[in-house]
């Protein structure tokens, strides 16, 4: 079992809608998650990190923390055709000082 | 993406030949890491460093070597490039070392015939 697990999707909004993505992670002593976002052809790029239960907002995006649960989940409002991309969930393996990334989930934002 | 450069860009290789990938940061940050990324697969980690003079084998290592001989310089070398090894390859840094945040060069796609 992989230890980050995500959706691959692809995920289907329309513009202005809320997009919701999820992951679960397998590793309890995971303390720190990133989302990041990867356009085709491009390297990630971070666009949130979150290291403690609950919510953590910046702009239209939102992430969600859950220990207990052992899920992540990010939240974009106003979805824009922009957004189209792979958004890759990572957790931070402490131990071995790397991380840890799910495969992806790919979102689609139609006009 | 500046501050991260890999080289080359891109590249064909045929089965047993070998070559490096370059991966050379001027942000002075230890920790560097080289992934792969396959369609499905996600990113696997192949090798990091955590400083100049130390590198480590991560999930995905058979096939590949790397040094880190200098802070700037993290190359990775294919000994005996097979088929199984055309992948995305992305070099990363982790710009804050209390966290896992990584900060990614543009990527080099590698095919092997």
């Amino acid at each position: 079992q992989k230890e980050v697990e995500q959706n691959s999707g692809p995920l289907s909004v329309p513009e202005g809608a809320i997009a919701s993505l999820n992951c679960t992670y397998s590793d309890r002593g995971s303390q720190s998650f990133f989302w990041y976002r990867q356009y085709s052809g491009k390297s990630p790029e971070l666009i949130m990190s979150i290291y403690s239960n609950g919510d953590k907002e910046d702009g239209r995006f939102t992430a969600q923390l859950n220990k207990a649960s052992q899920y992540v989940s990010l939240l974009i409002r106003d979805s824009q055709p922009s957004d189209s991309a792979t958004y890759l969930c990572a957790d931070h393996n402490t131990g071995f000082q790397k991380l840890v990334f799910g495969t992806g989930t790919r979102l689609l934002v139609s006009p | 993406n500046a501050g991260v450069t890999q080289t080359p860009k891109f590249q064909v290789l045929k089965t047993g030949q070998s070559m490096t990938l370059q991966c050379a940061q001027d942000m002075n940050h230890n920790s560097m890491y080289w992934y792969r990324q396959d369609p499905g697969m996600g990113l696997r980690l192949i090798y990091y460093s955590a400083s100049e003079g130390t590198t480590d084998k991560g999930e995905v290592p058979n096939g590949y070597n790397v040094s880190r001989s200098t802070t700037e310089d993290f190359p990775l070398r294919l000994l005996s490039a097979a088929p199984s090894q055309t992948s995305v390859y992305f070099c990363a840094i982790r710009r804050d070392r209390d966290t896992g945040e990584l900060f990614f060069g543009e990527g080099s796609r590698l095919t092997v015939l």
